[in-house]
């Protein structure tokens, strides 16, 4: 069984459209993330969901919109996208913080995003 | 800022030989720093971590050291196998949100 699932692996869009990409985690861990990884391998967090609370969201553009139904899924929908937007999508989770110890943080396979 | 950046960008080792990656942190309040590495076509995969109560943690064939002081962090892999070829991510944890902030990534090259 995949830890951390994303669907779909690839996705080829064209400018303007919206799209949406799902993470399922059988973990039972309760933060779910999304990092995104440019060209150039650099990994950032756009967003952190505890418990269906979101608790992070870094600079990202208002037509990223993600969304958790329950603590095992985070899915993002991306709105009028851009070529700007093309790059791999992680959706990773991991069990809070328990006092000063982390536990798992486990990564998905990512989601390549191509806008033409 | 938010920066973890790496002062190697490409390491090539020939098999056999013991890798070492380092990678320099901002924040002197991260308490938590993990090693990644990525396969390609794939996410990342935690390879060992250390907190910042200890300057040294060991694994298989991997070990981890923490300088502190100068914010500085690095990955030794001893006898590096062919297997080892991928890109390796330092990233620290922030207090806030459990939030992990990557380092640029070293591409680790092992040759036969």
């Amino acid at each position: 069984d995949t830890a951390v699932s994303q669907t779909p692996k690839y996705l080829v869009t064209q400018m303007g459209n919206d799209k949406s990409i799902k993470c399922e985690q059988n973990l039972g861990h309760d933060t779910m993330y999304w990092y995104k990884q440019d060209s150039k391998k650099f990994l950032k967090i756009m967003f952190s969901y505890n418990n269906k609370e979101l608790i992070i969201n870094e600079t990202v553009p208002n037509r990223f919109s993600p969304k958790s139904p329950d603590k095992a899924h985070l899915n993002l929908h991306i709105n009028s996208l851009e070529l700007g937007d093309s790059a791999v999508y992680f959706c990773a989770s991991s069990q809070g913080d328990r006092g000063r110890r982390v536990y798992g943080y486990t990564f998905g396979s990512g989601t390549r995003l191509t806008v033409v | 800022g938010e920066s973890v950046g790496l002062h190697l960008p490409t390491l090539s080792v020939q098999e056999g030989d013991n890798s070492i990656i380092n990678c320099a942190y901002s924040n002197s309040a991260s308490d938590y720093f993990i090693w990644y590495k990525q396969e390609s076509g794939k996410g990342p995969q935690f390879i060992i971590d250390i907190r910042s109560n200890m300057d040294k943690r060991q694994g298989q064939r991997v070990t981890v050291l923490l300088n502190k002081t100068v914010k500085h962090l690095s990955l030794q892999i001893a006898a590096t196998q062919p297997g080892d070829s991928a890109v390796y991510f330092c990233a620290e944890k922030w207090e806030y949100g459990n939030k992990l902030v990557f380092g640029a990534g070293t591409i680790l090259r092992v040759k036969s």
